[in-house]
């Protein structure tokens, strides 16, 4: 099936990591990325990673990708409280014609002092 | 660039009311999108368009949704009657395919919060 899956909690204290996982479900989709949705707004993109890449840096961000497994996994580093937020996963696979998001439930992530 | 634009941000309406939301694309998208967010469902999408033409509407959810696309800078996602359960965030979505970076991103507008008592 169409399942992205993501664990829906995470929990950190200010300036630590946070590291946000992801299973996508389609080897063949080219694109993956990172939306995060703060409290009564859209979804923002934050960054994104082509398949061909296993590694994306920028600034705090680092996106680390495992096609073998179909992994997808977001660090953010010295976590601030405006990290605070829901992080969703999204692919686009070729059996929506590469149209078709593909999002995970969300992991709200909590940033306290 | 003002992003993707809906209106209204919230809607409060009774059951069996018709309800109307707005969308303006990104000035030179030739894709929208249109998704529903609820807790229980997550972000589901309910058509998408290419070029003001619906593509694939099959996450419409019945014959009660009704998606246009007259030109390429408005759309309209109709609800009628609107019933409690349509409750949720609407969101719009837009994308160039093909564009510079060739990424697929879809840029969201910030929502209509529908409910519907």
């Amino acid at each position: 099936g169409e399942d992205v899956e993501q664990s829906l909690f995470l929990s950190v204290r200010e300036g630590d990591s946070s590291v946000i996982n992801c299973t996508y479900t389609d080897s063949s989709s080219t694109y993956l990325y990172w939306y995060k949705q703060e409290p009564g707004a859209g979804l923002q993109l934050l960054t994104y990673i082509f398949s061909n890449m296993d590694m994306k840096q920028d600034q705090r961000l680092t996106v680390l990708l495992n096609k073998k497994d179909k992994h997808l996994s977001l660090r953010i580093a010295d976590t601030q409280t405006g990290d605070s937020a829901i992080y969703f996963c999204a692919e686009i696979p070729p059996s929506g014609g590469y149209n078709k998001l593909i999002f995970g439930a969300g992991t709200r992530l909590a940033v306290h002092p | 660039d003002a992003g993707v634009i809906q209106s209204p941000r919230h809607e409060v309406t009774e059951m069996g009311q018709e309800v109307t939301l707005r969308c303006k694309p990104i000035s030179g998208h030739d894709y929208l999108f249109w998704y529903r967010q609820t807790m229980m469902r997550g972000l589901e999408l309910l058509i998408y368009f290419n070029n003001n033409v619906p593509i694939d509407d099959s996450g419409m959810p019945e014959d009660r949704f009704s998606a246009k696309m007259p030109n390429a800078s408005f759309s309209t996602l109709k609800i009628q009657p609107s019933e409690p359960r349509d409750s949720a965030v609407y969101f719009c979505a837009s994308t160039l395919r093909g564009g510079q970076g060739f990424t697929d991103t879809q840029y969201f507008g910030p929502g209509t919060r529908l409910t519907v008592l």
